[in-house]
């Protein structure tokens, strides 16, 4: 079975600075997909970045971006130009393309506070 | 605009009570998705329907039902049986655009046992 594993239960950062949150997940399989997702304090989960496994190039969205080693089976997440709007929880999350179900398997979250 | 919906926002439930959480979805979306959270934890899957009519249990079914009878529509029962009801719950729809395979959420729905 599939696992996703976030070691950072919190984290600060100093507004405009950089921070990268770390995400490994285990998996046997070759087609899948990863995902971050943001919940604010409005609990509304919000897709923040996708990477599909069979891409090399890791994903970039504006200020966020991956750090996509597969061998290594890590999928961590840098957010530059931290603001305080990114204060939330940060979910990571797999989708395997084999289970028919593509339910989304998710890590217990890293909590970022923004420091103004 | 489209999206989902879930109401009530904030449900208060008696213990032996059965209670059923309201999920809408305008986006014509063939699958959707229940999901739980606790605190400290990420979502665990609880039921999914892919079709109109059908679905199936997820990693944590035990206590609670659903039904599919509308596209739009994926209620999901927490029945008396769930012996620890008290959680955040999430409603999801998936779509698969140009290959790109993404679950939207809805705002969720905060199930207090008192």
């Amino acid at each position: 079975a599939q696992t996703v594993t976030q070691s950072q239960p919190e984290m600060s950062v100093q507004e405009a600075e950089t921070v990268t949150l770390s995400c490994t997940y285990d998996t046997s399989e070759n087609n899948y997909y990863l995902f971050w997702y943001k919940q604010p304090p409005s609990r509304q989960m919000i897709l923040v970045i996708r990477q599909e496994a069979y891409k090399q190039q890791n994903a970039t969205e504006n200020r966020f971006s991956v750090n996509f080693q597969k061998a290594a089976k890590s999928f961590s997440l840098k957010i530059s130009d931290s603001q305080l709007g990114d204060t939330a929880m940060y979910f990571c999350a797999f989708m395997s393309r084999m289970d028919s179900s593509y339910k989304l398997i998710f890590g217990s979250g890293t909590r970022l506070l923004v420091r103004p | 605009d489209g999206g989902i919906t879930q109401s009530p926002k904030y449900l208060f439930r008696k213990e032996g009570q059965n209670v059923t959480l309201s999920c809408e979805q305008n986006l014509n979306h063939d699958a959707m998705y229940w999901y739980r959270q606790d605190p400290g934890q990420g979502l665990r899957l609880i039921y999914y329907s892919q079709i109109v009519n059908d679905f199936q249990k997820g990693d944590i079914a035990e206590g609670y039902s659903v039904s599919r009878e509308k596209k739009e529509s994926f209620p999901l029962t927490v029945t008396s049986a769930q012996k620890n009801p008290t959680a955040f719950y999430l409603c999801a729809s998936r779509v698969v655009t140009s290959g790109i395979d993404e679950q939207f959420f809805g705002p969720g729905t905060r199930l207090t046992v008192l």
